[in-house]
């Protein structure tokens, strides 16, 4: 089993609508969790940190099920601009700074006029 | 904007040239990271750094090394450049601070192609 599992999609989704993107993780001593966008050709960019009680920031919700072992992101009142790639992302500490971040393959998501 | 740039931002080279990309921050952070990102594998971890003259390797480390020999720079080098190592490479660094998640914060990237 992969360690970080995303649908690649494309999700093709109207302007407006709502959309969830689940991510599965495998290493149940996982202990950070991350959204990330990323843009054709350009830096993954933090969209956002998973806290254990969900979190939210504006029109993006993210929410973490330890028993499950995946976390879920949701986008309300889609935006064009929506349209990105987005990496689940997971950290496993194992001491000594070997944190290096273990990234999903990404979901994509094209938002429809 | 976590003040990191990359240099080069394209290079093409040929096959058995080194070659070396720097990363540069300016924000003092301890935490330096060399990721490649390939179409079907996401980003992978090549060499970290943890301090000054401290670094370890990531998943994919074979013919790659770093140095980092000042806080702010950190340099990835390929000895001989392979096919195999067309690729775009993404420095990051880790803000550590109270409550933070280790969020890590990445560069604009390099993309290298060896012919």
């Amino acid at each position: 089993r992969k360690e970080v599992e995303q649908d690649p999609g494309p999700f093709n989704v109207p302007e407006g609508a709502t959309v969830a993107f689940n991510c599965t993780y495998s290493n149940s001593a996982s202990q950070s969790f991350f959204w990330y966008r990323q843009d054709c050709r350009k830096e993954p960019k933090l969209l956002m940190s998973v806290y254990s009680s969900g979190n939210e920031d504006g029109r993006f919700t993210a929410q973490l099920n330890r028993a499950s072992q995946y976390i879920s992101l949701l986008i309300r009142d889609s935006k064009l601009s929506d349209s990105a790639t987005y990496l689940c992302v997971v950290i496993n500490m194992v001491g000594g700074g070997a944190d290096g971040l273990t990234f999903g393959k990404g979901t994509h998501l094209i938002i429809q006029p | 904007d976590a003040g990191i740039t990359q240099s080069p931002r394209h290079k093409v080279t040929e096959t058995g040239t080194p070659v070396t990309l720097r990363c540069h921050q300016t924000e003092n952070h301890r935490y330096m990271y060399w990721y490649r990102q390939d179409p079907g594998h996401g980003l992978r971890l090549i060499h970290y750094s943890y301090g000054v003259k401290d670094t370890d390797k990531g998943e994919v480390s074979d013919g790659y090394s770093v140095s980092r020999s000042k806080t702010e720079d950190f340099l990835l080098t390929l000895e001989s450049a392979t096919s195999s190592q067309t690729s775009v490479y993404f420095c990051a660094i880790r803000k550590e601070a109270s409550g933070s998640y280790n969020e890590q914060f990445f560069g604009p990237g390099t993309r290298l192609t060896v012919l």
